[in-house]
């Protein structure tokens, strides 16, 4: 079956990168997002990539993605204080109408 | 307003009332979905439209009736809700039906 699946937790101190992995199990092409969301907020689309790409970087953020191992990262370069939030990978399998979320990686930034 | 919103954001409800929840996006998408987000659980899809039509149920209980009269508009009508369905529930459209999806906020619903 489809599953995608994080660690629940993370810290790291302000100004060290941080990097929250995921795993996904669909075999087929997909595409796989990273979503934000902080305390009584929605979902934030932070990035995204589809499974035929190997990485993607935007300002900050740099997506790797290990098709071999279906391993997603996020990496967060210069980490802040307003980095804090749950962080949220999902997968879409290309050509339908479900999405499969993992259950989010607390990330907490110490000062 | 920009983006996608919802109302109310909070709503405390009893088992026997009827309620309702509405969404709204403004960026021009033909796709929208509801969620449920509840504690230490994954966030679980329960509904998919494209262009007004329901292309996705996914086992939802019958006291959950979604309704899309437009593009733009999403509503949730809620019935002899159970306490276990206290949680966020959260909207969300997309350009298309597998794209990238954009939430709004959500409403915390608590049934008493």
């Amino acid at each position: 079956g489809e599953d995608v699946e994080q660690s629940l937790f993370l810290s790291v101190r302000e100004g060290d990168s941080s990097v929250i992995n995921c795993t996904y199990t669909d075999s087929s092409s997909t595409y796989l997002y990273w979503y934000k969301q902080e305390p009584g907020a929605g979902l934030q689309l932070l990035t995204y990539i589809f499974s035929n790409m190997d990485m993607k970087q935007d300002q900050r953020l740099t997506v790797l993605l290990n098709k071999k191992d279906k391993h997603l990262s996020l990496r967060i370069a210069d980490t802040q204080t307003g980095d804090s939030a749950i962080y949220f990978c999902a997968e879409s399998p290309s050509g339908t109408y479900k999405y499969i979320f993992g259950t989010g990686t607390r990330l907490k930034v110490l000062a | 307003e920009t983006g996608v919103t919802q109302t109310p954001r909070h709503l405390v409800m009893g088992m026997t009332n009827k309620k309702s929840l509405k969404c709204e996006q403004h960026l021009g998408h033909n796709a929208m979905y509801w969620y449920k987000q509840s504690a230490k659980k994954p966030l679980e899809l329960m509904f998919v439209y494209s262009l007004e039509e329901r292309v996705e149920n996914n086992s939802v209980p019958s006291r959950f009736s979604p309704e899309c009269p437009n593009s733009s508009h999403l509503f949730l009508h809620l019935h002899t809700l159970q306490p276990e369905d206290s949680a966020l529930y959260l909207c969300a459209s997309s350009p298309r039906t597998g794209g990238e999806q954009y939430f709004g906020p959500g409403t915390r619903l608590t049934v008493t």
